[in-house]
């Protein structure tokens, strides 16, 4: 069975540090994998998606996400944080051989110091 | 591209009420799903349907709800009667049940039910 897990309810960083948002992730099969950013009053926008090709994979707004079989995690990151960057992140697995249905975290919800 | 449309953004409605939310996915995606979010319970995956036909509705919450999808380009849900908890905002998304597919979220309908 797919599931999905984020391991931060909440995460606090300084404005221009480092961002690391964590997610572990249970699939039988290969899975895809998605991280999806909420702003406040917004619906989910796609980050980032690793469908079996590059491991390491680039998103918009300086995003990127390591897939890493061997430790079942898909931790999303960003070197260098923004006032914008503020917002409710989703980690979600999806796997083809189960129907195209897609397991959401719980969210993680970042905030910038400034 | 236009994205999924939902409408409409915003409804205030007086307990008792009919309400009906409106979906229209992106053109060419054959699967099409209905969330709820809610700070309480998160982010709750109600119905989706494949090629206009309702494949899991396990997470509606009672008879209350219904939806329907008469062609591959309008969905609906409709809530009879509606009643204050189920204040949320409601998505409608929609993906290409294809190799590599994503989901693709509406803006949102921010119920509230008074």
């Amino acid at each position: 069975a797919q599931s999905v897990t984020q391991l931060d309810s909440h995460v606090s960083v300084s404005e221009g540090t480092p961002v690391l948002l964590r997610c572990n992730y249970s699939s039988s099969y290969s899975p895809s994998l998605f991280w999806y950013v909420q702003h406040p009053n917004k619906g989910l926008q796609l980050l980032l998606k690793y469908t079996s090709a590059a491991t390491l994979v680039k998103g918009i707004n300086g995003f990127e996400a390591e897939f890493k079989k061997s430790e079942t995690s898909f931790h999303l990151t960003k070197p260098s944080a923004h006032m914008s960057d503020a917002a409710e992140y989703f980690c979600v697995v999806s796997d083809w051989n189960t129907g195209n249905q897609f397991y959401f975290g719980t969210g993680t919800s970042l905030t910038v110091i400034p | 591209d236009a994205g999924v449309i939902q409408s409409p953004r915003h409804e205030v409605t007086e307990m008792g009420q009919e309400v009906t939310l409106r979906c229209k996915p992106i053109s060419g995606h054959d699967y099409l799903f209905w969330y709820r979010q809610t700070m309480m319970r998160g982010l709750e995956l109600l119905i989706y349907f494949n090629n206009n036909v309702p494949i899991d509705d396990s997470g509606m919450p009672e008879d209350r709800f219904s939806a329907k999808m008469p062609n591959a380009s309008f969905s609906t849900l409709k809530i009879q009667p509606s009643e204050p908890r189920d204040s949320a905002v409601y998505f409608c998304a929609s993906s290409s049940g294809f190799t590599g597919n994503t989901i693709y979220f509406g803006e949102g309908s921010w119920l509230t039910v008074v």
